[in-house]
């Protein structure tokens, strides 16, 4: 399985952008770069997917290097509720199963 | 449809009792995954059925763990003869084909 690095947390200020780093050097050319989020007592939810262009959604923005070898999750209004952890995950082509790693837990300061 | 339903939401066991999870996916997809989840990480993969196959098991299924989803709709985890390191949140997660995951809240099992 593919890897990630992520940093193990992140702090940011309440109605400020996160920026949260993910790097995966050994992607391959048909992984997919995924981002899940869980936030306590809860399963992982996804939030975001892409492959090599950048993507937005209504939770968040996906930025992708042009290498591909890694990526920024991009909340542009942090807010309370998205105090999680943040799990960034490829996927291939055929997947079965995601590999999750210990992500990045998330702490929004009021 | 409510998601992905999963019982108990907490389960605790003396050690060597056996235990069975119940998972019900979202009910138009096919495929369904088992994963664990200790204190602190991320969670691991257990097992995946696409419909009634159970088509991958992990090493970490031991052979005291077996999976079934009789029919491709429900899915039970058992658990027999629990040990303190069981310990942890089991989580089911069910797909349509190759998309994306929706997860289940877990069961959290807490073997004393």
């Amino acid at each position: 399985d593919a890897k990630t690095t992520q940093p193990n947390s992140m702090e940011s200020n309440e109605e400020e952008p996160v920026h949260l780093p993910c790097n995966h050097s050994t992607i391959s050319g048909t992984d997919y770069i995924h981002w899940y989020r869980q936030l306590p007592s809860q399963g992982p939810e996804y939030v975001i997917h892409g492959l090599t262009s950048n993507v937005n959604n209504r939770m968040a923005s996906l930025a992708i290097a042009e290498d591909r070898k890694s990526s920024t999750l991009i909340l542009h209004r942090a807010t309370l509720r998205d105090a999680a952890v943040y799990y960034c995950i490829l996927r291939s082509y055929n997947f079965n199963k995601f590999y999750f790693g210990s992500g990045t837990k998330l702490n929004v300061k009021p | 449809d409510t998601g992905v339903s999963q019982n108990p939401r907490h389960k605790i066991t003396k050690r060597g009792q056996n235990v069975t999870f119940r998972c019900d996916p979202i009910s138009e997809h096919n495929r369904l995954y088992w994963y664990r989840q200790t204190l602190g990480q991320g969670p691991e993969f257990l097992t995946y059925f696409q419909n009634e196959a159970q088509l991958e098991k992990s090493r970490l299924l031991s052979d005291r763990f077996s999976a079934e989803r009789p029919k491709g709709s429900f899915s039970t985890l058992e658990i027999q003869r629990t040990e303190q390191g069981d310990s942890a949140m089991y989580l089911c997660a069910s797909s349509l084909d190759e998309g994306g995951y929706t997860f289940g809240s877990g069961t959290r099992l807490t073997v004393v």
